[in-house]
């Protein structure tokens, strides 16, 4: 079955520091893609990052770096430069196939991140 | 600026009662989703649907009924609302083939 595991239930870092956020994920399938959202306290998902299983790169997006290690099953998320305004809850999420006709995802428990003046 | 909607932020519900939950979507996107948010055990997927009036059950169906008449609305039903129902009830879009998924501010629903 498929699983994803963040195990880093709060976190607090000081403003303008990088921070990495945890995700593991297990499958089986041989074709998956991994996400990363953002959930401010509004309450709205804000999707930030993806990568697919087979890219050769790391994805990238501004400040939102991925750093995935296909071997560890790993897909952590990099916030390079943190800003007051990143303090939110973060989802790391997978999709088991990378393309289907509904995909549906997977999302871990969260990593809640705060970051200090 | 695309947009996924919600009818309502915040609902209080007495137990028993029949709820509905809406969703709208003006991507024109045939894919929609209704997630429950509970703390520590992130996004679980009730059900979704990939076609006007096609549903299929996600990962926590039981105590739920979905409603897609119209492609750009996708509705969650519980018939008789319980208080282990009480969550935040996220909706989401997206097109085939790309997984990338849209959410909805998400409605925080209270059963008393």
């Amino acid at each position: 079955a498929q699983k994803i595991t963040q195990t880093q239930p709060g976190m607090f870092v000081q403003e303008k520091e990088a921070v990495t956020l945890d995700c593991t994920y297990d499958t089986s399938d041989p074709s998956y893609g991994l996400f990363w959202y953002k959930q401010p306290s509004s309450g709205e998902m804000i999707f930030l990052i993806y990568q697919g299983s087979y890219d050769q790169q790391n994805a990238t997006e501004g400040r939102y770096s991925l750093n995935f290690q296909k071997a560890r099953k790993s897909a952590n998320l990099v916030i390079s430069a943190s800003q007051l305004g990143d303090s939110a809850m973060y989802f790391c999420a997978m999709t088991p196939t990378g393309y289907s006709s509904a995909s549906k995802i997977i999302f871990g428990s969260g990593t809640r991140l705060s970051i200090r003046p | 600026d695309v947009k996924v909607t919600q009818s309502s932020r915040y609902l209080v519900k007495r137990t028993g009662e029949k709820v509905f939950l809406e969703c709208v979507q003006d991507m024109d996107h045939e894919n929609m989703f209704w997630y429950r948010q509970d703390p520590g055990l992130g996004l679980r997927l009730i059900y979704f649907s990939y076609d006007v009036k096609m549903k299929e059950k996600g990962d926590i169906p039981e105590g739920y009924s979905v409603s897609r008449e119209k492609k750009e609305r996708f509705s969650l039903i519980l018939e008789s609302a319980s208080t282990n129902q009480t969550s935040m009830y996220l909706c989401a879009s997206s097109r085939p083939l790309e997984d990338e998924q849209f959410f909805g501010p998400g409605t925080r629903l209270t059963v008393l």
